[in-house]
């Protein structure tokens, strides 16, 4: 079964620090993975994707995310944290036995960004 | 238009009331899904259509019934719900991949919370 872990609940940070949000995966076959957050109230936007290529990826909103193959994990990273990034986030895969039809997600994790 | 588009924001139905959920997107996108979400838990999903068929069921109870009438809405039907089934529930919409193959990011809406009494 293709799936991912978020290890952390919640992450904390203060503002203007750099941040992770990590995911690790476990899948057959080459992952396609992406984040996601996710305001109070709201639907989940779009932020990243790894398919192929460079193992840094860039995204929505200043943040970025590094695919490791060896470790089988693609964490988000932003260089320096704004009280406005505290939402949750969600890593998830596409499911190779669907055809990638269906997106598997992981927990969660909240991040609290502080003033 | 980069939208996702969900009607009503918010719903109170009784259990032995009939609602539907509205989705619509503008965006050409081929398939269409529906999740449900529990607050602070990840969306569960529920159905995916692909090129207006149902192609994608994850055992999803006879009370939630799904509809597809073109491209661009997707339909949830609701009748006989139970408590539990009060959620937030979410449509989505991405291109559709070759053969079926989907490596595309998907485009949420803004989710209508359904609450059952």
């Amino acid at each position: 079964a293709q799936s991912v872990a978020q290890p952390e609940d919640q992450v904390n940070v203060a503002e203007g620090n750099p941040l992770t949000v990590k995911c690790t995966y476990s899948v057959s076959g080459n992952p396609y993975l992406f984040w996601y957050v996710q305001y109070p109230n709201r639907g989940l936007q779009f932020l990243l994707k790894y398919i192929t290529g460079d193992n840094l990826v860039k995204g929505s909103y200043g943040f970025e995310a590094e695919f490791n193959k060896s470790q089988t994990s693609f964490h988000l990273k932003k260089p320096s944290a704004l009280v406005s990034d505290s939402a949750l986030y969600f890593c998830a895969v596409r499911d190779k036995n669907t055809g990638f039809q269906k997106l598997v997600f992981g927990t969660g994790t909240r991040l609290l960004v502080s003033p | 238009d980069t939208e996702v588009t969900q009607t009503p924001k918010h719903l109170v139905m009784g259990m032995t009331n009939k609602k539907s959920l509205k989705c619509e997107q503008h965006m050409g996108h081929r398939a269409m899904y529906w999740y449900k979400q529990k607050a602070k838990k990840p969306p569960e999903l529920m159905f995916v259509y692909s090129y207006e068929k149902l192609s994608i069921n994850e055992s999803v109870p006879s009370r939630f019934s799904p509809e597809c009438p073109n491209s661009s809405l997707l339909n949830l039907h609701l009748h006989a719900l139970q408590p539990e089934d009060s959620a937030l529930y979410l449509c989505a919409s991405s291109q559709e991949g070759v053969r079926l193959a989907n490596y595309n990011e998907q485009f949420f809406g803004p989710g209508t919370r359904l609450t059952v009494l």
